[in-house]
């Protein structure tokens, strides 16, 4: 099925390792976003990525890393993680026309 | 730079009355508008769109929302609740398609629907 896929679905890390998180789109989409999920929060916006090789800060992004190494993919990176990256992740994509923006299944991540 | 207020983070109503759940934002152009469902555990799924076209959106489900400039709200509603409406519902606000700012979301509702 068409959409964007995001692995793996749960982590769980200790403090201080790092990892990455996987999202994939197979919709041809150039616009690419990482969002963070947090209670009583919303959803938050990390990294923006518009195309192949550029990305942009979001709202929060202190304390991650993305690639954009092509159209399909975009990657979210922890280097050291913290507990409070303790979040539910979501990758979204879209054309950048009226045909909304797709959203993954999400990343449950702890850090412990 | 914009914002989504989204009034009351849980909202309860009977099964078969009408469900409405605020939205207002702010912005600096006309905005894109989103209403977003989310159920336990899962993504997030497009309830409906504004996108300057007609200002009463209709979406799945039997929702609908009515975009009022002059109110700068864009409530949701549906007419009779059923039980399987309980969820997260989050409004989202955009000054552009696939721009850099994306999309600024609410903190969301929960909708929680009694017997």
């Amino acid at each position: 099925n068409a959409g964007v896929t995001q692995t793996p679905k749960f982590q769980v890390l200790k403090t201080g390792q790092s990892m990455t998180l996987q999202c994939a789109q197979d919709m041809n989409h150039n616009s690419m976003y990482w969002y963070r999920q947090d209670p009583g929060m919303g959803l938050r916006l990390i990294y923006y990525s518009a195309s192949e090789g550029t990305t942009d800060k979001g709202e929060v992004p202190n304390g991650y890393n993305v690639s954009r190494l092509n159209k399909r993919e975009f990657s979210l990176r922890l280097e050291s993680a913290a507990p409070s990256q303790t979040s539910v992740y979501f990758c979204a994509s879209t054309t950048g026309d009226a045909g909304g923006y797709t959203f993954g299944s999400g990343t449950r991540l702890t850090v412990v | 730079a914009q914002s989504v207020t989204q009034l009351g983070s849980h909202v309860s109503v009977s099964e078969g009355a009408l469900v409405l759940l605020r939205c207002n934002y702010s912005s600096s152009v006309p905005p894109y508008l989103f209403w977003y469902v989310q159920y336990p555990n899962q993504g997030l799924q497009l309830l409906l769109k504004y996108t300057s076209a007609a200002t009463l959106v209709k979406g799945i489900n039997g929702f609908e929302a009515e975009f009022k400039k002059s109110e700068t709200s864009f409530h949701l509603t549906k007419p009779s609740a059923h039980m399987s409406d309980a969820a997260e519902y989050f409004c989202a606000v955009s000054d552009s398609y696939g721009g850099a700012d994306g999309l600024t979301f609410g903190k969301g509702t929960h909708l929680i629907i009694q017997p």
